[in-house]
């Protein structure tokens, strides 16, 4: 069954270094997400993007953020310049299309800031 | 309070018995999924019922949805110990909207 892999699992880095998460999202998907989850607290939405464009994106997602898809597989979130604060469990997912679909969640990279 | 709040927060039953998780949520929605997370690891999703739809089933999962009280269930029949994990709901309103996610319930199932 296909499925949502993300890159690296773990990441490690120190504060105001810039990190990027890799996402491959399911092939015949058209809508791509970043979420993330802070330790023991519910996972927030960060951004969507459709067309190669971004369709959304919370209140969290400043200016530190970014997202690219590079090329037919790949997308990426970046941070330019971690914070503390950004240590958390980051999750990609994917849907065929918007509004009724189910997103599918990759396993997650676990980001820390130190 | 927020959109899609689970109850209860913890839930530690004994193998072979029922497992109920509620969520109740504030806004309009489109769908309603349930999702799994095992402990530090990813979501899976188990269950996705439409504002159009009152109940779902799905192996040994039990979906309900009421839009009037604004709130679903997520039963789980004849539990393992392999279904101790976090059960998530997650709201989506119409059109192209993220999912919104609530705290989780923590179900212990207990050999």
């Amino acid at each position: 069954e296909p499925e949502v892999t993300q890159t690296p699992s773990h990441q490690v880095t120190q504060m105001g270094q810039e990190v990027i998460l890799r996402c491959v999202p399911i092939s015949n998907h058209l809508y791509f997400y970043w979420y993330r989850q802070i330790l023991g607290q519910k996972v927030e939405f960060l951004v969507s993007f459709y067309n190669n464009e971004i369709s959304e994106k919370s209140e969290i997602f400043d200016d530190q953020f970014s997202v690219e898809r590079p090329d037919g597989s790949n997308f990426t979130l970046k941070i330019r310049s971690t914070k503390l604060e950004d240590s958390a469990m980051y999750f990609c997912a994917s849907s065929e299309a918007s509004g009724q679909e189910t997103q599918y969640f990759g396993p997650g990279t676990r980001l820390l800031v130190l | 309070s927020q959109q899609g709040e689970e109850d209860p927060q913890a839930l530690s039953i004994q193998e072979g018995e029922n497992a109920t998780m509620n969520c109740s949520y504030k806004t309009s929605i489109n769908n309603l999924q349930w999702y799994r997370q095992n402990s530090g690891r990813g979501l899976v999703h188990l269950i996705l019922i439409r504002s159009n739809e009152r109940e779902k089933h799905s192996g040994r999962l039990r979906v309900t949805l009421d839009t009037s009280k604004k709130s679903s269930s997520l039963l789980i029949t004849a539990s393992r110990a392999a279904d101790t994990a976090s059960y998530f709901c997650a709201t989506r309103r119409p059109g192209n909207t993220p999912l919104v996610f609530g705290k989780g319930t923590r179900l212990s199932v207990i050999a």
